[in-house]
């Protein structure tokens, strides 16, 4: 099946220092990559739809300063959390649509994580 | 806005057990549901996929079935075994247009030996 890399899968930083996190289709192209965020025995909560080659369209309540996203080509995403704090510290997914021909399937691929700890 | 609840939030069994787990949501225009297993710190791996149109999906111990009319769909695990124990989330996209999926908060599964 199709698989989507992230990276890095854990990182630690200082507060106030920024984080990126990439997210890759590595056998498709994808022309929506969403980011998720997921707090301890929660579910997923959605962040944000990346659309490659325009900006993000933000949930309710998701800062687009603090969180900002490129989706530069069909195949990467990345999500950079600015300035981290404490409260950022949270599981982080993303998740790639596969898009073929005149329409997409709408089967979503998911990466691997990221655990964002932020001291 | 679609709502979707997975009972038990958390479940408990011997190794051997044929187990049930629930997945209910309150739109049911939806175009597919789709189940996922979440080890803890790890990211989501698929499990099963049912569109819209299907009753059942099987694999191997595992099967899913869809109600769209009633709003609900179901997990089951035949024979459970200590490597089931996990947090199975179901995801649904609602069919108004972003197809983007609402997850459940999961349950979580332990099967002891």
């Amino acid at each position: 099946g199709a698989v989507v890399s992230q990276h890095p899968s854990w990182v630690i930083c200082k507060s106030g220092t920024s984080v990126k996190i990439e997210c890759r289709s590595l056998d498709f192209q994808a022309t929506t990559m969403f980011w998720y965020r997921q707090f301890p025995k929660q579910s997923l909560m959605l962040m944000a739809t990346s659309n490659e080659g325009s900006k993000a369209t933000y949930e309710q309540g998701v800062e687009k300063d603090k969180f900002l996203i490129n989706h530069a080509s069909l195949t990467l995403s990345t999500l950079t959390v600015t300035s981290a704090h404490p409260e950022d510290s949270s599981f982080y997914i993303c998740s790639a649509r596969e898009t073929t021909g005149m329409g997409a399937k709408n089967i979503q691929y998911f990466g691997a994580g990221t655990r964002l700890s932020v001291l | 806005k679609q709502e979707v609840t997975q009972i038990p939030a958390a479940l408990s069994v011997p190794e051997g057990e044929n187990l049930v787990l629930n997945c209910s949501f309150t739109d049911s225009a939806i175009y597919n549901l789709q189940w996922f297993r979440q080890d803890p710190g790890k990211g989501l791996t698929s499990l099963l996929l049912i569109q819209s149109s299907q009753r059942e999906q099987t694999s191997g111990r595992l099967n899913a079935s869809l109600d769209k009319s009633s709003g609900r769909s179901t997990l089951y695990i035949a024979a459970s075994q200590p490597g089931d124990s996990a947090t199975y989330l179901c995801a649904v996209p609602s069919s108004g247009g972003s197809y983007i999926p609402t997850f459940g908060r999961g349950t979580s599964l332990i099967v002891h030996p």
